[in-house]
């Protein structure tokens, strides 16, 4: 099957830890991009990455941080300089870059802290 | 600042009834608007739009776009109670990055 999966599901953790949120594709897709979506608010931009070993920030990257080892894979942590982490946090993918409709989300983790 | 608003925010209405979802845009550099349905977790694609006054359709649902006024409406006729999500409105700004700037979304309650 073939998708974006997101773990963990849930995730708690207390104020002043860094955690990280895994975000693993088997679509082939270059692009990976994560968004965080607050309650009553749409998805803002935290980081994306067009090619392995290359990323960008997005809109709200502070108190974040991502890799791009490989093309599988695109991990966020969520250090404690983040003022408010709590939030719900959803992976993208995509092919080519400029195909904002080829963008396949993952099911999101939803990341509480204590 | 590139921003983009829904209205409403919110929304109840009983099977049957026809709503319509708006977007408005302020952008630099647009380069399609795209709509999506969020059910609780990943948003799930509904159209994309490039060109003013093209009618996109897929069953029950339409979608326009204006872009001399920068708006687009997202149309749901006979509503059901499946139709309950949060719509959501985004712009893909700039080229080749794949970008978007998402409205704050529209929830909508179809009761039976």
């Amino acid at each position: 099957d073939g998708g974006i999966t997101q773990s963990p599901k849930y995730l708690f953790r207390k104020e002043g830890q860094n955690v990280t949120l895994s975000c693993e594709q088997n679509l082939n897709h270059d692009a990976m991009y994560w968004y965080r979506q607050d309650p009553g608010q749409g998805l803002r931009l935290i980081y994306y990455s067009q090619i392995v070993n290359d990323f960008q920030k997005g809109d709200i990257a502070e108190g974040y941080s991502v890799s791009r080892e490989k093309k599988e894979s695109f991990p966020l942590t969520v250090t404690s300089a983040q003022k408010n982490p709590t939030a719900f946090y959803l992976c993208a993918s995509s092919t080519a870059s400029g195909r904002a409709d080829t963008q396949y989300f993952g099911p999101g983790t939803r990341l509480t802290v204590l | 600042e590139d921003k983009v608003v829904q209205s409403p925010l919110s929304l109840v209405v009983h099977e049957g009834d026809t709503v319509t979802l708006n977007c408005s845009y302020e952008v630099t550099n647009f380069r399609s608007l795209l709509w999506y349905k969020q059910e609780k977790k990943a948003p799930t694609f509904l159209f994309m739009l490039t060109s003013s006054g093209i009618e996109k359709k897929s069953g029950r649902l339409s979608s326009i776009l204006d872009k001399k006024e920068l708006f687009s409406i997202l149309n749901i006729t006979a509503t059901q109670t499946g139709d309950s999500a949060v719509y959501l409105c985004a712009v893909e700004i700039s080229s080749n990055t794949g970008k978007l700037i998402f409205g704050q979304g529209t929830t909508l309650q179809v009761k039976p």
